[in-house]
């Protein structure tokens, strides 16, 4: 069966700090692969998402960047962080748009 | 931009009650998913529908779509404290390539013991 692993659960980062968020994806070959950021009581906003290895398409500017170095692995990754890079991100795969499966969540907490 | 906005923002009820979310979109789309997301995790499917469907179910829930006035509804029926979560609308839209769905910000779901 699919599974997606995500992590750290959580994270407690300095700004100015890098940082590195991983995901993995099992049991399913070349999934379509999205990091989301969930705000506080918010939706989720889309940040990148990759149909293939080495193919990252990015949905905002932001401070932030995404690779996808084999098939089943997507890292969220930043040189600098800012206060505002704070949030819950969460990690999603589908092999079409008719269902995601998300991870459990980092809550990042950028202090 | 939010394609999906639910209403209400928040609903507290009492277990046995039915539940009723709302979401409503702005462009054409190929289906509308519901996902639960208890606190602090990630999303869970719990419904697809298509746009050529009026109604769908799945055990105690039972979801309408009014693809005129771009809208679903979200009825859980005979609610349980376990219910208590968060409830999205997530579109896919005609023409939105492999970007994923667009979420609404979500209903906020309390059932009281």
């Amino acid at each position: 069966s699919q599974t997606i692993h995500q992590w750290p659960a959580t994270l407690v980062q300095p700004v100015g700090s890098p940082l590195s968020l991983e995901c993995t994806v099992e049991g399913t070959s070349n999934p379509n692969l999205y990091w989301y950021r969930q705000a506080a009581g918010r939706g989720l906003q889309l940040l990148f998402y990759s149909v293939g290895i080495g193919q990252i398409s990015s949905e905002v500017p932001q401070n932030l960047s995404a690779s996808r170095p084999q098939d089943r692995q997507f890292i969220l990754s930043s040189k600098k962080l800012l206060l505002s890079d704070s949030g819950f991100y969460l990690c999603a795969w589908s092999v079409n748009r008719e269902k995601l499966f998300f991870g459990s969540g980092t809550q990042l907490s950028v202090l | 931009s939010q394609q999906g906005e639910e209403d209400p923002q928040a609903l507290s009820i009492q277990e046995g009650e039915n539940a009723t979310m709302n979401c409503s979109y702005k462009t054409s789309i190929n289906n509308l998913q519901w996902y639960r997301q208890n606190s602090g995790r990630g999303l869970v499917h719990l419904i697809l529908i298509r746009s050529n469907e009026r109604e769908k179910h799945s055990g105690r829930l039972r979801v309408t779509l009014d693809t005129s006035k771009k809208s679903s509804s979200l009825l859980i029926t005979a609610s349980r404290a376990a219910d208590t979560a968060s409830y999205f609308c997530a579109t896919d839209a005609v023409g939105g390539g492999a970007d994923g769905l667009t979420f609404g910000k979500g209903t906020h779901l309390i059932i009281q013991p």
